[in-house]
């Protein structure tokens, strides 16, 4: 059964820095990987997409990374901003089905 | 451009009461449609999902049900609802695919309190 896992659970910076967030999976058989963003009370925004092929994939101050075989992605922010303050999530999808596998997600914190 | 909706936006009902959460989407033909929820400290699980009209997958063993009577509507019903109902209800759509799943585009939700 797959199962996806995401650390740190809440991580707080000051504004201007990069940081990583981390997703790791436990079956690599997955179709792709993807990558939203929640903010208090809302629904989720999709920020990416890589598919099982693609090694990363960026947008504007975003960038992720995938490495099928070990089970990994990252989320890599460049320059944070306090409006990059919300929860994120990874989810991955399996060859077999049409569903979506979450993690719990990272709440991220940006002061100014 | 593609939109989805959802409501009620928020809902308070009593145990034992009924439910039905509608989701529509406008703007495209069709979509694979999922229900999710996510309840405090246990993220995001997927409740159905929907590849035609009348077909309806099952994830997880509940009180819940899905329908889906025409092709861009999905609708969340329960005869009689449960404490452990509460949660945060999130529909979502994606172009139709047989294997696997394309970016999935979420609705604004509905916040359920069952006292």
């Amino acid at each position: 059964k797959q199962e996806v896992t995401q650390i740190p659970a809440a991580l707080s910076v000051p504004e201007g820095e990069n940081l990583v967030l981390n997703c790791s999976f436990t079956d690599s058989a997955i179709y792709n990987l993807q990558w939203f963003r929640q903010d208090p009370g809302k629904g989720l925004t999709s920020l990416l997409l890589i598919q099982s092929s693609q090694r990363e994939q960026t947008s504007g101050r975003l960038n992720a990374s995938l490495d099928k075989s070990s089970g990994r992605s990252t989320l890599y922010i460049a320059a944070s901003q306090p409006g990059d303050s919300a929860t994120y999530l990874c989810a991955v999808s399996n060859q077999a089905g049409t569903a979506l596998i979450f993690g719990k997600g990272t709440t991220l914190s940006v002061s100014s | 451009s593609q939109t989805i909706h959802q409501w009620p936006a928020t809902l308070v009902q009593p145990v034992g009461s009924p439910l039905s959460l509608e989701c529509t989407v406008e703007g495209t033909s069709n979509p694979n449609l999922y229900w999710y929820r996510q309840a405090a400290g246990r993220g995001l699980q997927l409740l159905f999902y929907s590849v035609g009209i009348g077909q309806i997958s099952s994830e997880v063993p509940q009180n819940l049900s899905a329908s889906r009577p025409q092709d861009r509507q999905f609708i969340l019903s329960s005869k009689k609802l449960l404490l452990s109902d509460s949660g945060f209800y999130l529909c979502a759509w994606s172009v139709r695919r047989i294997r696997g799943t394309d970016t999935q585009y979420f609705g604004p939700g509905t916040r359920l309190t069952v006292l």
